[in-house]
């Protein structure tokens, strides 16, 4: 069964700062990887994916992840962070389904803070 | 039309009544989802539909029912919720297999409360 661990549950940075969130995973096969981010009280938004390819991938809102298969890894980085960053950023991992559909493991959530 | 819409977005339900949940997307994705989020935590996966058919079940308890009825909407008909049951409701739709698309759309969520 896939896994996904953030270490990190709290992350303080001050704006204009840059920004790595860890996520770490465990998959049997060729993982499918992603980071969602979600604002208090909505829904999740996709922020990069990667399922094969390039192991540097580019995101919207200026986030990029690398995908490091020796470390089982996938961090989210961003260069300077904006104070509309804050959030709770999901790390996942997705399988395919017997039947059909594919089934999205996340990690606990890190909680960015961005101060002034 | 790249949304996945769901209403209510706020229900408050006592333990004996039926409600029911809606969810719409126009991508012409044939899978979507039922998430469970409570507070301060991840998404836990509650049903899967392909095709219009279940998939999967992650042994959800029966007081909550899903129904695709066509490729387009998914509903979760609810009936004598627990307190515990309060959380935030998310569906979401994507591809069916892999491949370039692979990702899901999620919908902003149905806040529901049980009292």
């Amino acid at each position: 069964a896939q896994s996904v661990t953030q270490p990190d549950i709290h992350i303080t940075v001050s704006e204009g700062a840059s920004l790595e969130l860890r996520c770490n995973y465990s998959y049997g096969a060729t993982p499918y990887l992603f980071w969602y981010v979600q604002s208090p009280g909505q829904g999740l938004q996709l922020l990069l994916k990667y399922f094969s390819g390039d192991t540097l991938v580019q995101g919207i809102k200026g986030f990029e992840a690398e995908f490091k298969r020796s470390q089982s890894s996938f961090n989210l980085r961003k260069p300077s962070v904006h104070w509309s960053d804050a959030a709770e950023y999901f790390c996942a991992v997705g399988a395919v389904v017997t039947g059909g559909g594919n089934k999205l493991t996340f990690g606990t959530g890190t909680q960015l803070k961005v101060e002034l | 039309d790249t949304e996945v819409t769901q209403t209510p977005k706020h229900l408050v339900m006592g333990m004996t009544n039926k409600k029911s949940l809606k969810c719409e997307q126009h991508m012409g994705h044939r899978a979507m989802y039922w998430y469970k989020q409570k507070a301060k935590k991840p998404p836990e996966l509650m049903f899967v539909y392909s095709y219009e058919k279940l998939s999967i079940n992650e042994s959800v308890p029966s007081r909550f029912s899903p129904e695709c009825p066509n490729s387009s909407l998914l509903n979760l008909h609810l009936h004598a919720l627990q307190p515990e049951d309060s959380a935030l409701y998310l569906c979401a739709s994507s591809q069916v297999l892999g491949g370039g698309d692979y990702g899901y759309t999620f919908g902003s969520g149905t806040r529901l409360t049980v009292v």
